[in-house]
């Protein structure tokens, strides 16, 4: 599977607009965008997926370049239960073993009340 | 809803004793995997299960087993224990094996030390 670049931390303030970036440079067409979250303590929760269109749920928005080499993942009011790490996941569901998400080491999300 | 469910939650260990994990997934899910996640980094794949047999396995030493049951819970088991497998064992549910319409559903994890 292709890997994603995320920066190591960032901090945001209560309220505001988080955009978390993630590179994928090497991503192939068939491979799907996926983020999870991990908050302290917890095991990984899914937040939001896509392939090429930008996608909207409860939780998060993914907005998808068009050349598909990056994306971002976009919470519209950071609370402080969003802090967590956040991973980009790249999925290519053509082989066996669907399942095998490689985590990398995310991007811990600091929100500052 | 009973989400995933993993124990025991956290246990202790010393080199050389063997360690069984257990999972049971949310009601109607298949597929069973588990995780290896390092203090300070992601989680690492180890096995997936869908409908009792292997459907993937990571870059473990065969120290590492795992089986899943008729009722598609599973147990992950480690033999010859190394101080190096110290690390919290998650498990991950989802209906089927492939993920671009699904989503995998995690467990708390089973925090394992190794003395």
């Amino acid at each position: 599977d292709a890997k994603t670049t995320q920066p190591n931390s960032m901090e945001s303030n209560e309220e505001e607009p988080v955009h978390l970036p993630c590179n994928h440079s090497t991503i192939s067409g068939t491979d799907y965008i996926h983020w999870y979250r991990q908050l302290p303590s917890q095991g990984p929760e899914y937040v939001i997926h896509g392939l090429t269109s930008n996608v909207n749920n409860r939780m998060a928005s993914l907005a998808i370049a068009e050349d598909r080499k990056s994306s971002t993942l976009i919470l519209h009011r950071a609370t402080l239960r969003d802090a967590a790490v956040y991973y980009c996941i790249l999925r290519d569901t053509r082989g066996t073993g669907a399942n095998n998400l490689f985590f990398g080491t995310g991007t811990r999300l600091t929100v500052i009340p | 809803d009973a989400g995933v469910t993993q124990s025991p939650t956290h246990l202790i260990k010393t080199r050389g004793q063997q360690v069984t994990l257990r999972c049971s997934p949310i009601s109607g899910h298949k597929s069973v995997s588990w995780y290896q996640q390092v203090l300070g980094q992601g989680p690492q794949f180890i096995f997936q299960y869908y409908e009792k047999e292997e459907r993937g396995r990571g870059n473990f030493p065969d120290r590492f087993s795992a089986r899943q049951f008729p009722n598609y819970s599973s147990e992950l088991n480690v033999n010859a224990l190394l101080l190096g497998d110290s690390a919290l064992y998650l498990c991950a549910s989802s209906l089927g094996i492939v993920l671009n319409t699904g989503e995998l559903f995690f467990g708390e994890g089973s925090r394992l030390t190794v003395l």
